[in-house]
């Protein structure tokens, strides 16, 4: 299985709300990427799990909060967006570093 | 800044022409990588080489990588209307985890 998933597809929030992105791979990766993408941009690295621990941080704003709670598993916190945050938010996994990364398909996140 | 630039950014060409896309980088790495992305969906992986390789094939595809020129180009042979979408090369620092995506190269193809 070579499927990274992510839900939900779209999201739709307000600057409020509390929601969060979930990311799941059975590779039996243990590297775990989180991405954010605008529109005709490349993908920008957010944060990197290594073995389950927070190993890069990508100076992002507190705003999002990412969690692993496993090595299956990875969670994106979001709270207090700004309108800005609008993009599509990237899951990615590896084997090692520097390895080939499979990624899922993405939540699109709209933030009114 | 982004560790990879690429160009042409946008290509447009007919059905059966090869296409041929530049990435260049700033810093040593350990490995380069291709990928393509359809609209607004996630990133597929295409081909991976690494710094002690100067060129890699996989089906219609070539990547060559030059480290003392610091750039790489992908070939698309033969290509297919099913073929247009975007390209990124993406650059993994020597010993990390940091991954660095190009600006990309929007490619389509006329059928």
């Amino acid at each position: 299985d070579t499927e990274v998933t992510q839900t939900p597809k779209h999201l739709v929030m307000g600057m409020t709300n509390k929601k969060s992105l979930k990311c799941e791979q059975h590779m039996g990766h243990r590297a775990m990427y989180w991405y954010k993408q605008k529109a005709k941009k490349p993908p920008e690295l957010m944060f990197v799990y290594s073995y389950e621990k927070l190993s890069i941080n990508e100076s992002v704003p507190s705003r999002f909060s990412p969690e692993c709670p496993n090595s299956s598993l990875l969670n994106l916190h979001l709270h207090a967006l700004q309108p800005e945050d609008s993009a599509l938010y990237l899951c990615a996994s590896s084997g090692l570093a520097d390895e080939t990364q499979y990624f899922g398909p993405g939540t699109r996140l709209l933030v009114l | 800044s982004q560790q990879g630039e690429e160009d042409p950014q946008a290509l447009s060409i007919q059905e059966g022409e090869n296409a041929t896309m530049n990435c260049s980088y700033k810093t040593s790495i350990n490995n380069l990588q291709w990928y393509r992305q359809n609209s607004g969906r996630g990133l597929v992986h295409l081909i991976l080489i690494r710094s002690n390789e100067r060129e890699k094939h996989s089906g219609r595809l070539r990547v060559t990588l030059d480290t003392s020129k610091k750039s790489s180009s992908l070939l698309i042979t033969a290509s297919r209307a099913a073929d247009t979408a975007s390209y990124f090369c993406a650059t993994a620092y020597t010993g990390g985890f940091k991954t660095i995506f190009g600006a990309g190269t929007r490619l389509f193809v006329k059928a």
